[in-house]
């Protein structure tokens, strides 16, 4: 059982048209946090949300948490090529490990 | 850029042989860790280490072994090859006082 489902795990659309993302669990967390990464390289980390209800702004990028910090979003506006890539969400289980999402794989059209 | 490379990028190798693939860093972090990434699985961790000598498992450890002898070198260690373990590595680590994790370029293994 994956302890983070990202929806949806496929999303391939136009340039111009915005888009969203999900990350779920049945878990309470402490911080969330949203990786990006394009194709062979490793993932980067684009923010992190500690606040049920908080919301965060990158350029064109919002991510929210849930208020009961189980779940979060990130919507894109006006999406480019460059978003193009695998976007993951993690959290830190335990003093020293991480899990992360199964991912939702981005295809922008030009 | 957190300075890290991993060796060797790209390897093909045959089942049943030992494989070894490796993790450098030039920034003296403590926190080491190998994940890896498979369609559909995201990525999933394999080993970490939160010192020289003191390592622990992840998730999908079966069939993997690491090594931690000096801070700059985390080792992983596949004893016997199946093509289960054909996929993407990557090494990351994650700075003192941060839960930011900064990965290296990764390692493709594929297993005959």
């Amino acid at each position: 059982t994956q302890l983070l489902e990202q929806s949806p795990q496929f999303l391939s659309i136009q340039e111009g048209e915005n888009l969203t993302v999900y990350c779920n669990s049945s878990s309470v967390f402490s911080s969330l946090q949203w990786y990006r990464q394009e194709p062979g390289e490793g993932p980067v980390l684009l923010v992190t949300v500690v606040t049920g209800g908080e919301v965060k702004k990158l350029k064109r990028l919002t991510f929210q948490f849930g208020d009961a910090r189980k779940d979060s979003s990130l919507h894109i506006t006006a999406a480019q090529p460059g978003d193009t890539g695998l976007y993951l969400c993690a959290v830190k289980s335990g003093t020293y490990k991480y899990i992360f999402g199964t991912g939702t794989r981005l295809k922008v059209l030009a | 850029d957190a300075g890290i490379t991993q060796s060797p990028r790209h390897k093909v190798t045959e089942t049943g042989t030992p494989v070894t693939l490796r993790c450098h860093q030039t920034e003296n972090h403590r926190y080491m860790y190998w994940y890896r990434q498979d369609p559909g699985h995201g990525l999933r961790l394999i080993h970490y280490s939160y010192g020289v000598k003191d390592t622990d498992k992840g998730e999908v450890s079966d069939g993997y072994s690491v090594s931690r002898s000096k801070t700059e070198d985390f080792l992983l260690t596949l004893e016997s090859a199946t093509s289960s373990q054909t996929s993407v590595y990557f090494c990351a680590i994650t700075p003192a006082g941060t839960d930011t994790q900064y990965f290296g370029p990764g390692t493709r293994l594929t297993v005959l």
